[in-house]
């Protein structure tokens, strides 16, 4: 079974820039997995921030962006802010319906 | 503005059975697919089921094949979750979410916790 793969955890320090990957226990991340990523403090809903790669959800700022780089899907955090710490999840489209978070990221903003 | 808004959840004992809905609004409801999506308590986020915009496609996470059922009703701008067989791992907060497209996950509820305990 393939499993998606997150940094358990990461730091920025404030206003610096963050990349968080996405990648597969077997095989390359792809455009084709129509990789997207979430934004969830504790307690709170998730929020999408990015979906189908690179494509910003409504009202997310242009700090937060996607992209594919090697052979994973990555979120970049630009100018790093004290609430950006929070937990990041991404989603793999694993085909015939399926999708398939990653065990997310605790970024620390310090 | 999207707004989805669970309800249904609560305390079940383990192989009963409880339906889940999520009510939405600000956006064609028929048009969109939609997802369930859960958190174990401490845990990260776990895909459900997705359906697609006219309930013609339904699938599920190998975790609650078989044993849950995913349905829409696009007269009334409604999702649904029947659970059945539930077990102590089904305890999570449930969330609805809808996308464009099956492989989108984009607006979210906000939750609904469903409790599996003797």
């Amino acid at each position: 079974q393939t499993v998606v793969t997150q940094e358990p955890s990461f730091s920025v320090s404030p206003g610096g820039t963050v990349t968080l990957t996405c990648g597969l226990s077997s095989g390359s991340v792809s455009t084709s997995y129509y990789p997207s990523w979430y934004q969830q403090t504790p307690g709170q809903a998730p929020r999408t921030l990015i979906y189908s790669t690179n494509t910003r959800s409504s009202g997310v700022p242009d700090r937060f962006s996607g992209s594919i780089v090697g052979n994973k899907a990555a979120l970049t955090i630009t100018g790093a802010q004290a609430d950006d710490e929070c937990d990041y999840y991404c989603v793999l489209y694993m085909g015939s319906g399926i999708s398939v978070f990653g065990g997310g990221t605790k970024l620390t903003v310090l | 503005q999207v707004q989805l808004v669970e309800s249904g959840g609560g305390v079940v004992q383990p192989g009963r059975s409880l339906r889940l809905s999520c009510a939405a609004s600000g956006f064609t409801f028929s048009s969109y697919a939609m997802h369930w999506v859960r958190q174990a308590p401490g845990k990260g986020l776990e895909w459900v089921a997705v359906i697609s915009y006219d309930g013609f496609n339904k699938y599920y996470a190998d975790s609650v094949k078989g044993r849950f059922t995913i349905s829409r009703d696009n007269s009334k701008n409604t999702l649904y979750l029947q659970m059945n067989s539930l077990r102590p791992e089904d305890t999570a907060v449930y969330y609805c979410a809808s996308g464009e497209v099956v492989t989108a996950i984009q607006g979210w509820g906000q939750g609904t916790l469903v409790t599996v305990s003797s």
